[in-house]
C-alpha cells in the first residue's frame, strides 16, 4: 500500500525566513510525485510533478526536488501570500495507475 | 486554463436524505474523481471514472454511488446521507489514463444533521 508521511504539520515563518517541508514516502513503483498547494475553503492547486530520483522543479519562490525515498518543498525568502497548506501525493504504478495517495499536508503561515 | 466546476460550495441536508454532488470539467478529461476531504485525515479517494458510464471502487465508496453518463460530468450520489459523511468533497479531473495531474474544482461543504 502507497503512503506519504509529511512533515511538519504545521510550520510557521517569518517574512523571507526560507525553509523546507518534507514529504516521505513509500510506493510500489513511482509513476510520479505532485504537490498542491491548498489555500482555505478551496480546492487544491496543481504545482509540480516530479518523476525520478535527482529531478528538481522551480516555480517563483518554491523548488521541489525528489530523492527515492522523500521530496522536499524548499520555500525561499516566503511572503505572506505563501502561506497555504502544501499538499504532497505519490502516483504508483499498482492500482491501475490512475489513484493518488495524499498526505495530511504542511500547514504554512508565513508573517509580517 | 482547466475548469472544474462544483454545483454548490456549501450544502445543508438531514439524516436519510439523498444527496446529489455534481462536477462538471470543460477540459475533455477522460478521469474524473471524487474525494472526501476530513482533518488529520488528508484527501481519500471515494470513486473514480475513466470513461463514460465506467466507474471504480477508491478506498472509501461505501454509503456512495456515482453516475456518469457525459464525458464533461460526474456525480456524487449518498443514497441516505449520515452525520458522519459531513466532509468537505472535492471533484477532479485528469486528462488521459497514465497523467496523475489532477485538477481540482472549489469543493463543496457538506454538512449532514
Amino acid at each position: 500500500e502507497d503512503q506519504v508521511t509529511q512533515s511538519p504539520e504545521a510550520l510557521r515563518l517569518q517574512e523571507g525566513e526560507s525553509s523546507s517541508l518534507n514529504c516521505s514516502y513509500t510506493v510500489s513503483g513511482l509513476r510520479g510525485l505532485f504537490w498542491y498547494r491548498q489555500d482555505p475553503g478551496k480546492g487544491p492547486e496543481f504545482l509540480f510533478t516530479l518523476y525520478s530520483a535527482g529531478e528538481e522543479k522551480e516555480k517563483e519562490r518554491l523548488k521541489a526536488t525528489l530523492t527515492k525515498k522523500e521530496s522536499f518543498l524548499h520555500i525561499t525568502a516566503p511572503k505572506p501570500e505563501d502561506s497555504a497548506t502544501y499538499l504532497c501525493a505519490v502516483q504508483g504504478t499498482t492500482g491501475g495507475g490512475n489513484k493518488l495517495t495524499f498526505g495530511t499536508g504542511t500547514q504554512l503561515k508565513v508573517e509580517l | 486554463d482547466v475548469k472544474v466546476t462544483q454545483s454548490s460550495r456549501y450544502l445543508v441536508k438531514r439524516t436519510g436524505e439523498k444527496v446529489f454532488l455534481e462536477c462538471v470539467q470543460d477540459m475533455d478529461h477522460e478521469n474524473m474523481f471524487w474525494y472526501r476531504q476530513d482533518p488529520g485525515l488528508g484527501l481519500r479517494l471515494i470513486y473514480f471514472s475513466y470513461d463514460v458510464k465506467m466507474k471504480e471502487k477508491g478506498d472509501i465508496p461505501e454509503g456512495y454511488s456515482v453516475s456518469r453518463e457525459k464525458k464533461e460530468r460526474f456525480s456524487l450520489i449518498l443514497e441516505s446521507a449520515s452525520t458522519n459523511q459531513t466532509s468537505m468533497y472535492l471533484c477532479a479531473s485528469s486528462y488521459f489514463v497514465a497523467s496523475g495531474t489532477q485538477y481540482f474544482g472549489p469543493g463543496t461543504r457538506l454538512t449532514v444533521l
